[in-house]
């Protein structure tokens, strides 16, 4: 079964650029994972499936500024012109197809 | 528009137990699997339960087995979880989220808002 490590908290300027990461577990630099943003007080909103040659889909509304990227193991979430609306916390997740799932820590982002 | 509601939630003591429900609407709700996903206060996300579009394929988190069902009602497009035994450790945020497959659980593309379940005397 995979794992996701994602570190505790990241932070970036008002209309700066912040790039989360997301790690997999070793032996499993294949699978694609999927980003969610929580803001505060809110439930989880889909933001992509990222797959592990770099290629992401996202989710009805997700603005431009939002982007995936991977290399290896590492899976990237890209935000620019960050807006205060983006303090959220940020959850990677994976799944071996039915038969896991597995989310990430989180990465709670603090705009400046 | 993808909308998921949840209800059922609220306080129970040690022991007890809860329905949740979760309807859904803005999809054709029997072609897709679904989920339960929780979050107890100040922690991340974690995986209950899982439920393939016809509802033939289910999945249990270890830390619920034997003790929550999942279940679900196409003709009414409403998701459940049956939550029996219940103990402080289920106080949770309860979410239901759509799969973005039919009759696999793979990544989740809708969630609900959430209904609160705290287990307390």
């Amino acid at each position: 079964q995979p794992v996701l490590t994602q570190s505790p908290s990241a932070s970036a300027s008002l209309g700066a650029s912040v790039k989360l990461t997301c790690t997999l577990s070793s032996g499993h630099r294949s699978y694609a994972i999927a980003w969610h943003q929580q803001q505060p007080e809110k439930g989880p909103r889909y933001l992509m499936k990222l797959n592990s040659d770099g290629s992401h889909t996202k989710g009805d509304g997700i603005p431009d500024r939002f982007s995936g990227s991977s290399s290896g193991t590492e899976r990237y979430l890209t935000i620019s012109s960050l807006q205060s609306e983006d303090e959220a916390d940020y959850y990677c997740q994976t799944w071996v197809t039915g038969t896991h799932v597995v989310f990430g820590g989180g990465t709670k982002l603090t705009v400046l | 528009e993808v909308q998921l509601l949840e209800s059922g939630g609220g306080l129970v003591q040690p022991g007890g137990s809860l329905r949740l429900s979760c309807a859904a609407s803005g999809f054709t709700f029997s072609n897709y699997a679904m989920s339960w996903v929780r979050q107890a206060p100040g922690k991340g996300l974690e995986w209950v339960s899982a439920i393939s579009g016809s509802g033939g394929s289910t999945y249990l988190a270890d830390s619920v087995k034997g003790r929550f069902t999942i279940s679900r009602d196409n003709s009414k497009n409403t998701l459940y979880l049956q939550m029996n035994s219940l103990r402080a450790e289920d106080t949770a945020l309860y979410y239901c989220a759509k799969d973005q497959d039919s009759s696999d659980w793979t990544y989740f593309d809708y969630w609900g808002q959430g209904t609160l379940v705290t287990v307390s005397s």
